[in-house]
């Protein structure tokens, strides 16, 4: 069965600090992955996407993410977050017959 | 110039009632897709339509009927509400089926409340 896993529901940083937040999926083929945000209130913004090629891939707001095989693993990072990058991040896997499926979240909230 | 947009942003509804939420996108995409959040945030697919064609039909109760009457709109009508039913709803679309149909661009969601 195909699955997301995003193994911390909650995490805090301090503003400036570095942010890893962590999927890892369960696919038979090739996926194609995802990073999306939902802020307070708001539907979701797909912040960047990996289908082939370089394993990491930059986003928009200033997020990277890196493709490992080996580990099924997609993690989303950012060098040094701000306070407007607290929100609700969800990584998905797409699958083959064209629908996404989503990992459970994770909430950042960012200490000043 | 909204490119995925739902009404009404908010529904509150008694038991029983019947409901509809409209989505609308005005990205010439074809493939346009039902979400529900519920409230540990968990986003599970409900329909997916291509070209007004139903495509992904999950394991979602008969009331939940969804209707597309063109390309740019794809409804959601619910018959009989439960508590249950409480969510946000989102509606989705994605530029076509097949690989570049992965990137989907999301509605504002509507938030159902059934007391």
């Amino acid at each position: 069965a195909q699955s997301v896993t995003q193994p911390d529901i909650h995490i805090t940083v301090s503003e400036g600090a570095s942010l890893e937040l962590r999927c890892n999926y369960s696919y038979g083929a090739t996926p194609y992955l995802f990073w999306y945000v939902q802020s307070p209130g708001q539907g979701l913004q797909l912040l960047l996407k990996y289908f082939s090629g370089d394993t990491l891939v930059q986003g928009i707001k200033g997020f990277e993410a890196e493709f490992k095989r080996s580990q099924s693993s997609f993690n989303l990072r950012k060098p040094s977050v701000h306070w407007s990058d607290a929100a609700e991040y969800f990584c998905a896997v797409g699958r083959g017959n064209n629908d996404m499926r989503f990992g459970a979240g994770t909430r950042l909230t960012v200490k000043p | 110039d909204t490119a995925v947009s739902q009404t009404p942003k908010y529904l509150v509804t008694q038991m029983g009632n019947d409901k509809s939420i409209k989505c609308e996108q005005n990205l010439g995409h074809d493939t346009m897709y039902w979400y529900k959040q519920d409230s540990k945030k968990f986003l599970k697919i409900m329909f997916s339509y291509n070209n007004k064609e139903l495509i992904i039909n999950e394991t979602v109760p008969n009331r939940f009927s969804p209707k597309s009457p063109d390309k740019a709109h794809l409804n959601l009508h619910i018959n009989s509400l439960e508590l249950g039913d409480s969510a946000v709803y989102f509606c989705a679309s994605s530029p076509q089926w097949g690989q570049g149909a992965y990137e989907q661009y999301f509605g504002p969601g509507t938030r159902l409340t059934v007391t």
